[in-house]
């Protein structure tokens, strides 16, 4: 298994330029997530998934749009890139069982983004 | 809003010595899920160790084992023989309001020193 794939790996953009951010993973996971981790602080929750269909907002959304069609991919679009959107941008999926119990997070390599 | 609070922003360890991370965080809820993550300057995520709130017994992993006391809401992660390896960002987390959604630390920066 692959796991949980992103690309680009890095992009640099342009203020006012749009681009998707792609993420797949090969688990059969559910459950799937966006972070973004800016220098010297840790991850914040952009969007998350929990089927294909449905998504939800995260601590940190604006600016952002997610969609998921299917359960491997789980796409994040960035609209009118601005400077404050320069960051690393981590996907990550876990499995949630019937039970309730929390599965772990497994992530992806990250996409570094620049907006100038 | 939960938050996660990791009060050392770097330690320094001699390799084979034995270091402490702190953790520390606020929740309402009563069950819940704490896990540790390493990121080293690759920028990878790695699973280092989770607990579940509900379970009294200390999580371990080979030379890694956590102490947590939940009515502290304290989770430190004591990493012992440290290893060069060991050395990256180290970052507690917790699950938020009985959902999956994960808040995390700023992270602690570990170095090993030969």
């Amino acid at each position: 298994n692959a796991g949980v794939t992103q690309t680009p790996k890095f992009r640099i953009l342009k203020i006012g330029q749009s681009m998707t951010l792609q993420c797949a993973q090969d688990m059969n996971h559910n459950y799937m997530y966006w972070y973004r981790q800016d220098p010297g602080m840790g991850l914040k929750l952009i969007y998350y998934s929990v089927g294909a269909g449905i998504t939800d907002k995260g601590e940190v959304p604006n600016g952002y749009n997610v969609s998921r069609s299917t359960t491997e991919d789980f796409p994040l679009r960035l609209e009118l890139a601005a400077p404050s959107q320069t960051s690393v941008y981590f996907c990550a999926s876990s499995y949630e069982v019937l039970t309730g119990a929390t599965d772990t997070q497994y992530f992806g390599p990250g996409t570094r983004l620049t907006v100038l | 809003a939960q938050t996660v609070t990791q009060s050392q922003p770097e330690m320094s360890v001699q390799e084979a010595e034995t270091v402490t991370l702190s953790c520390t965080y606020d929740t309402s809820e009563s069950d819940y899920y704490l896990f540790w993550y390493k990121q080293p300057p690759s920028r990878q995520m790695i699973l280092v160790i989770r607990q579940e709130a509900y379970k009294q017994q200390n999580a371990t992993e080979n030379r890694f084992s956590v102490n947590f006391q939940k009515a502290a809401k304290s989770f430190s992660l004591k990493i012992s023989d440290s290893q060069l390896g060991d050395a990256a960002m180290y970052f507690c987390a917790a699950t938020q309001g009985g959902s999956e959604k994960l808040v995390f630390g700023k992270g602690t920066k570990l170095t090993v020193n030969p």
